[in-house]
């Protein structure tokens, strides 16, 4: 079955620092891969999504995704990250060649960025 | 504004009780979705939709019940055979793209258990 790994439960980094929140997927067929973020008490809003073409996809508010196929990762970041960001982020995977085709999400990155 | 709209924001259950938690989406989208999220562990889906009056299980269906009898609407049911229900419920939609689409979500409800 497919799975998603988000390598780190929580993430602290200073205001303007770099982050990179990680994301690896286990599906051997090909994949379709997003990242979405929740803000406390929120839904989830699509921040990029690869489908094809180019491995390296720019979202909103600056945030950037690679897409490694050898790795089944698909990390995101952003060079220089605000307050604002503090939110949690969520990856997820939906296969087109398997038979089932559901979106699977990983458990989540709490980004916490301090002043 | 086009969205998703879900009510109420919190619901309380009592023992042996059926709640209903309501979403509605005016994005003209054919798909939607009901996923359940607890701490640290993400979003797991209940069921989902693809057009009216046609549903499938997902993951986690074991005590909950829909239905789909308009494009824009798809209740979800917390039944009694649910004997942990509380959780944050999440209702989404999505173009007949299938999951490839972007999902839209809408910004949850709270069901707690007396």
């Amino acid at each position: 079955a497919q799975s998603v790994t988000q390598l780190d439960s929580q993430v602290p980094v200073f205001e303007e620092a770099p982050v990179e929140l990680r994301c690896n997927y286990s599906s051997s067929v090909s994949v379709y891969l997003f990242w979405y973020v929740q803000y406390p008490n929120q839904g989830l809003q699509l921040l990029l999504k690869y489908l094809s073409g180019s491995t390296l996809v720019k979202g909103i508010n600056g945030f950037e995704a690679e897409f490694n196929k050898s790795q089944t990762s698909f990390h995101l970041r952003k060079p220089s990250v605000h307050i604002s960001d503090t939110a949690e982020y969520f990856c997820a995977v939906s296969d087109y060649g398997g038979s089932q085709g559901n979106l699977i999400f990983g458990k989540g990155t709490k980004l916490s960025v301090k002043p | 504004d086009g969205g998703i709209t879900q009510s109420p924001k919190y619901l309380f259950r009592k023992e042996g009780q059926n709640v209903t938690l309501s979403c509605e989406q005016n994005l003209n989208h054919d798909a939607m979705y009901w996923y359940r999220q607890d701490p640290g562990q993400g979003l797991r889906l209940i069921y989902y939709s693809q057009i009216v009056n046609d549903f499938q299980k997902g993951d986690i269906a074991e005590g909950y019940s829909v239905s789909r009898e308009k494009k824009e609407s798809f209740p979800l049911t917390v039944t009694s055979a649910q004997k942990n229900p509380t959780a944050f419920y999440l209702c989404a939609s999505s173009g007949r793209g299938g999951f490839q689409e972007t999902q839209y979500f809408g910004p949850g409800t709270r069901l707690l258990v007396l």
